[in-house]
């Protein structure tokens, strides 16, 4: 089985400017969860999508958003950027209702200049 | 919501060598734990998880124990070889409260294992 996927690998965008990350989840898992990683914060939960609709959601602003399709392929976006919002984004999928073993991509590089 | 410290932050050990990381958790009702290893470059990798109904799992080299009245669970790896060394994070899963189907993760450990 393929792995999950996410695209694109690195990414480098100006303040204020906005971003569109996507992730294609192991196949049959209708569970995706979004995460940013960065060094003085760690990994951080910023929210579960589960069959198209948002099932749980993290302390973030409202500038980070998301949404899952109907294949389970998931995106987040964030807008108006700020330099605190380079990190790495992961996105991880999970098999089952409850989102229990979760699977994580290899991420997404995101660069705030 | 959910509070998970890890221990040590770093640890260095020679090949061969047995290496032990700690975690607590705040919120009992959290009952779900997992470890991660993260290498460079890499998204973590999902190595062994345990259930709140379970006290111990083991795995070829790894095991985890799970001391719910303490609130602490233990990642346990043997005969530690060189490619063992990596980032490793532990993590609870919310069952109630504002904590609720979210998996919050310790701070991660940097495993070195010496040739």
């Amino acid at each position: 089985k393929a792995g999950v996927t996410q695209t694109p690998r690195y990414l480098i965008k100006t303040r204020g400017q906005q971003v569109t990350l996507s992730c294609s989840p192991i196949s049959g898992h209708r569970s995706v969860s979004w995460y940013q990683q960065t060094p003085g914060q760690g990994l951080q939960f910023l929210f579960e999508y589960f069959s198209e609709t948002q099932r749980n959601k993290g302390n973030f602003p409202g500038r980070f958003s998301g949404r899952q399709f109907s294949n389970s392929r998931s995106e987040m976006n964030v807008s108006t950027l700020e330099l605190g919002d380079s990190a790495l984004y992961l996105c991880a999928s999970s098999g089952g209702t409850e989102g229990y073993e979760q699977y994580f991509g290899p991420g997404t590089r995101l660069t705030v200049t | 919501g959910e509070n998970v410290e890890q221990h040590p932050s770093t640890l260095s050990v020679q090949e061969g060598d047995s290496a032990v990381i700690k975690c607590t958790y705040s919120d009992s009702a959290s009952n779900y734990f997992p470890w991660y290893k993260q290498e460079l470059g890499k998204g973590p990798q999902l190595i062994i998880d345990i259930r709140s109904n379970v006290g111990e799992k083991k795995d070829q080299r790894i095991a985890v124990t799970l001391n719910k009245t303490a609130k602490h669970f233990s990642l346990h790896i043997t005969e530690t070889q060189p490619e063992d060394s990596a980032v490793y994070f532990c993590a609870a899963k919310g069952a109630g409260g504002t904590s609720y189907g979210k998996l919050t993760f310790g701070q991660g450990t940097i495993l070195t294992v010496h040739p």
